[in-house]
Order: structure tokens, then sequence, then C-alpha cells
């Protein structure tokens, strides 16, 4: 059964700052691996969509790298802003489970002006 | 981009009553929809697949008579808690895939059963 694990659970850090959140899976028959973000009380934003095939994705601020092999993902958030702050998910996508995503716990993350 | 809305986002209910959500995906259609339930500070937890026309596929340990789910179109899908009661408490939030390449999200429905 895949298990997606994020770590850290939690993250402080001061505004600029570059922000490492990590997300480990235990299969690799993935599709693809998708990064949100949640806000309190509020639905799932999509950050970052990588297929099975890709190793990195980029948009603006945000990199996430992946390797399937290894069954890791890495988001990266440059230059780190208050805004910034919120839950972030990864949730991968596995072949034998058509539509089902798979989501880790999540990182809080606290960016401190 | 794609947008998925839910609608109430909020709703107050008292203990026996049945509550409606609705799920439309407003610029793509959608034949299948997923249905989560998240505990506060936890993960989203899959409950049931919504099928376009079809019968709902529930996850293990979720009772599809108290969580009723209808696909009747290809842009909405509804979740219904019947008879709702305090542990039914929770963050409903549904999803639906755009081209079957990537996942979009409602803004979730914070249901509390009073």
């Amino acid at each position: 059964k895949q298990e997606v694990t994020q770590i850290p659970a939690a993250l402080s850090v001061p505004e600029g700052e570059n922000l490492v959140l990590n997300c480990s899976f235990t299969d690799s028959a993935i599709y693809n691996l998708q990064w949100f973000r949640q806000d309190p009380g509020k639905g799932l934003t999509s950050l970052l969509l990588i297929q099975s095939s890709q190793r990195e994705q980029t948009s603006g601020r945000l990199n996430a790298s992946l390797d399937k092999s290894s069954g890791r993902s890495t988001l990266y958030i440059a230059a780190s802003q208050p805004g910034d702050s919120a839950t972030y998910l990864c949730a991968v996508r596995p072949t034998d489970s058509w539509g089902k995503l798979q989501f880790g716990a999540g990182t809080q993350v606290v960016v401190t002006p | 981009g794609a947008v998925v809305s839910q609608h109430p986002s909020r709703v107050i209910c008292k203990s026996g009553t049945s509550v409606k959500i609705e799920c439309r995906s407003l610029d793509f259609q959608a034949t299948t929809m997923f249905w989560y339930r998240q505990f506060p500070k936890q993960s989203l937890m899959l409950m049931a697949t919504s099928n376009e026309g079809s019968k709902a596929t529930y996850e293990q340990g979720v009772e599809k008579d108290k969580f009723l789910i209808n696909h009747a179109s290809l842009t909405l899908s509804t979740l219904t808690v019947t008879s709702a009661h305090p542990e039914d408490s929770s963050f409903y939030i549904c999803s639906a895939w755009r081209l079957n390449t990537e996942a979009f999200f409602g803004q979730g429905t914070r249901l509390t059963v009073v």
C-alpha cells in the first residue's frame, strides 16, 4: 500500500529565507505527484504537478523536484514571504488506483515578518 | 485555470437532520469526482468516488447509507450526509480531474452538527 510522508510536520522561518519541504512515497508506480497549498478552513490550491517522466517543475518562486526511483519529491520556495504561510500537502496518483490521490499529512509553514 | 466550486462553505445543522453539499466543475466536464473528509490537523481521507450516471464507489469503512452521493450530470456531484450526528462534523472537500491530468479541489465545506 502506498504511503506518503511529509517532513517536517511544521516549519517556521523568517521572511526572506528559502523553504525546503520534503515528501517521500513508498511505491514508485505513480502517474504523477502534485503539491497543494491549503489555507486554514479552505480547500486545496494546486501549486505544481510533476508527471512521472519529469524531474522538476517550476512556477515563479516555486520549484518542485521528483526522484521517482527513490520515492522523493522536494518543494522549494524561494525568498519566503508572510503570505506563504499555509499548510503544504503533497499527493501521489498511483498507477493502480485511477484518480485516487494519496496524500501526505502536510507541512505547516509559518513565515514571520 | 480550472475551477471546482463547492457549496455551502459552512453549514450548521441539528443532530438527526440531513445536509446536502454540492460540487460543481465550472469550466470542464468531469465524469468522475471524488469526495474527501479532513479531520483537524490531519490529511485528506478519500471517502468515495462519484461516477456520472452510475453508483458511487465507497472506500472501506465509509457508510454508503449515511453518505449518499449522486452524480447527476457531467458537472455536478452531491454528497448528502443523512441523519447527521456530531461525529459527522468535519471538513468535506470534493475534487475533479481536468483532462485526466490534474486534480482540482473545491473550497471545502465545514459541517458542524449540534
